[in-house]
């Protein structure tokens, strides 16, 4: 099954570089996703990974290693509009490309 | 680019009363999913959908039910509202690279 970790808030500095990490348990893995929340909006696609390495997007980058059952979001040069909560998310196996999500990591970024 | 669209986007229900919350989406996507979002405790799958005419069961799919008669709909149906399904809910669309989601409706059971 699916059991989805990571931490639950995190501080950083404007300008500044923080890394959120997340760890998964699952078979039949096939795929990790990056989700961006702020409150009481929707979720936002920020990033898909499903081979080991790093996907760079502009400010942000999503590792994946599968091997060890992990992923770090990355964000570089941290902007007040980057506090939100961040969703890690995997595809379920069972088929449907179900994602089961991880309870979220509310960055809080400070001047 | 309307994409997702959810509606209502607040209600409050009495204990015991039902509701529809609609879902539709512009984007031909076959993949279709409903979740639950309480404070503190992530995205919870309630039902999702391959296809139009097939539904299947999610997480927590107790005191719900949905339909998906064309592609672009998928309705969530609250029968008996009890006060565990106040939360946010989300409903969402994929193609396999990503879910993208509407606004959420906040419901609130009283």
């Amino acid at each position: 099954g699916q059991n989805i970790d990571q931490p639950t808030e995190m501080t950083a500095t404007e300008g500044a570089i923080v890394q959120i990490n997340c760890t998964y348990q699952t078979s039949g893995f096939n795929g990790l996703f990056w989700y961006q929340q702020h409150a009481g909006e929707a979720p936002t696609f920020l990033s898909y990974n499903v081979l080991d390495g790093l996907e760079e997007k502009g400010r942000f980058s999503s590792f994946l290693s599968r091997s060890k059952g992990y992923s770090y979001l990355l964000l570089k040069e941290l902007q007040m509009k980057d506090s939100a909560s961040y969703l890690c998310a995997a595809i379920h196996p069972g088929g449907g490309n179900k994602l089961t999500f991880g309870t979220g990591t509310q960055l809080k970024v400070e001047l | 680019n309307a994409g997702v669209t959810q509606t209502p986007k607040f209600r409050i229900l009495k204990i015991g009363q039902s509701m529809t919350l609609q879902c539709t989406q512009d984007m031909n996507h076959n993949y279709m999913y409903w979740y639950r979002q309480d404070p503190g405790m992530g995205l919870k799958l309630i039902y999702y959908s391959v296809g139009a005419g097939i539904t299947d069961k999610g997480e927590v799919p107790n005191g719900y039910n949905v339909s998906r008669s064309t592609t672009e709909d998928f309705p969530l149906r609250l029968e008996l509202a009890a006060p565990s399904q106040t939360s946010v809910y989300f409903c969402a669309s994929s193609e396999g690279s990503g879910a993208f989601f509407g606004q959420g409706t906040r419901l609130t059971v009283v």
